[in-house]
């Protein structure tokens, strides 16, 4: 399949543990993020969304963090399964369109 | 399935010739997006059109165009092609022009110029 990023940070989970992904983000004036996943082969796919006003939020097996003093999110993923092996990335949105996005980090579900 | 069909999947072409790139939104979405993603930028976001008008721009270089058309596919024209320009290219399309609007992205047309 495609590779997005050859030297991409990794973690390797054992298949039903816990997973925590991060990502540091840089202005704080920013009051929307996204987290992707990106299979191989595929485009990025919408995991879940925060607004600046919460610092968690909580979707389907995943949960997403967001620490405004220190800039920094994060990804959790309960019970981790193969089929989450993928890479995962942070956007940011610099206000309109004006999303950046973070390198990513490659998710390894050892079975 | 995502819904956004792009084509073609993969693309090689030579340093200075010119090339399009074809996105299909999903049924009954407006607006159609376009990304480029390399090894060493990651992802960036490049040119959101809605109903046929541009309605962001991001880092898109002047060599590089898009529009979208009645029938609301668009298309993205790469021109004067350096070997920089080499990544996937993705479109991703969603309901409506806002940002909290989940996009839904196509599979990608990886191009490589040599």
């Amino acid at each position: 399949g495609e590779s997005v990023g050859l030297h991409l940070p990794t973690l390797s989970v054992q298949e039903g543990d816990n997973s925590i992904i991060n990502c540091a983000y840089s202005n704080s004036a920013s009051d929307y993020f996204i987290w992707y996943k990106q299979e191989s082969g595929k485009g990025p796919q919408f995991i879940i969304d925060i607004r600046s006003n919460m610092d968690k939020r909580q979707g389907q097996r995943v949960t997403v963090l967001l620490n405004k003093t220190v800039k920094h999110l994060s990804l959790q993923i309960a019970a981790t399964q193969p089929g989450d092996s993928a890479v995962y990335f942070c956007a940011e949105n610099k206000g309109g369109q004006n999303f950046v996005f973070g390198p990513g980090t490659r998710l390894s579900v050892l079975p | 399935d995502s819904g956004v069909t792009q084509t073609p999947k993969h693309l090689i072409t030579a340093t200075g010739q010119r090339v399009t790139l074809r996105c299909s939104p999903r049924s009954g979405d407006l607006s159609v997006y376009w990304y480029q993603q390399s090894l060493d930028q990651g992802l960036q976001f490049l040119i959101q059109y809605y109903n046929g008008e541009e309605r962001a721009k991001g880092n898109i270089l002047e060599r590089f165009s898009a529009q979208q058309f009645p029938d609301l596919h668009s298309e993205l024209n790469l021109s004067s092609l350096e070997l920089g320009d080499s990544a996937l290219y993705f479109c991703a399309s969603s309901v409506d022009q806002g940002a909290r609007t989940e996009a839904f992205f196509g599979q990608g047309t990886r191009l490589t110029v040599v």
